[in-house]
């Protein structure tokens, strides 16, 4: 089975220019993350989806970022105009079920510079 | 703010050694708490987790201590070897949301 997928792996791109992070879930889940990872912070939740929907975007930073889930089996996170400060991995995971308990599965991660 | 707290940053053991990570959090309304484990290039896995009900739950060299009137908890790992050598983070969510806290991660370095 192949596990969640996400691209660009390696994203290096200039302050000001529109940066898309895809990702592709595993079938049949149903919630879909999207978090940062960086030295000072640490795994910062972004947002999440239910079943598609937005829940929870409290952790998106500010307005140039946003993120879409038009259908089951694809996801993206856009930041325009980006920042140096914007860099860091990024991760997305996906899980079963929309509450409760559950293991996630994280994708390997799109690593981006801005310079 | 933070809500889950874990420390130390980075951890050196020797290779036989245990490894302990510490990690509390703040709302009482947290009931699952589970340790992903992270190598290097890759997404973070998880490893165990446990429920507020039990003190503590073990899987071959992996426990978790749950303190739940301290609303703290700990991953130990006996017998540590080179292969452990990894990111660790402690994570906490509400049975009502599927919304996952993270801590901020410890290194971990076995040394052989």
């Amino acid at each position: 089975d192949a596990g969640v997928i996400q691209s660009p792996r390696h994203e290096v791109t200039e302050m000001g220019q529109e940066v898309t992070l895809r990702c592709k879930p595993i079938s049949g889940h149903n919630s879909l993350f999207w978090y940062r990872q960086t030295m000072m912070r640490g795994l910062e939740l972004l947002i999440y989806f239910n079943n598609n929907v937005p829940i929870d975007d409290s952790g998106m930073p500010e307005d140039r970022f946003s993120a879409k889930m038009p259908n089951a089996s694809f996801s993206t996170l856009k930041i325009q105009p980006s920042e140096p400060r914007d860099s860091a991995v990024y991760f997305c995971a996906s899980r079963t079920g929309t509450v409760g308990a559950g293991e996630l599965f994280f994708g390997e991660g799109s690593r981006l510079t801005v310079l | 703010q933070q809500q889950v707290k874990q420390s130390p940053q980075s951890l050196i053991v020797q290779k036989g050694g245990i490894s302990i990570i510490n990690c509390a959090y703040e709302n009482t309304a947290f009931d699952y708490f589970p340790w992903y484990q992270q190598f290097p290039g890759k997404g973070p896995a998880l490893l165990i987790a446990i429920r507020p009900d039990v003190s503590e739950k073990k899987e071959g060299r992996f426990t978790i201590s749950f303190n739940k009137s301290a609303k703290q908890f700990s991953l130990h790992i006996m017998d540590s070897q080179p292969g452990d050598s990894a990111t660790y983070f402690c994570a906490a969510s509400k049975s009502n949301t599927g919304k996952l806290i993270f801590g901020q991660g410890t290194t971990l370095q076995v040394k052989p």
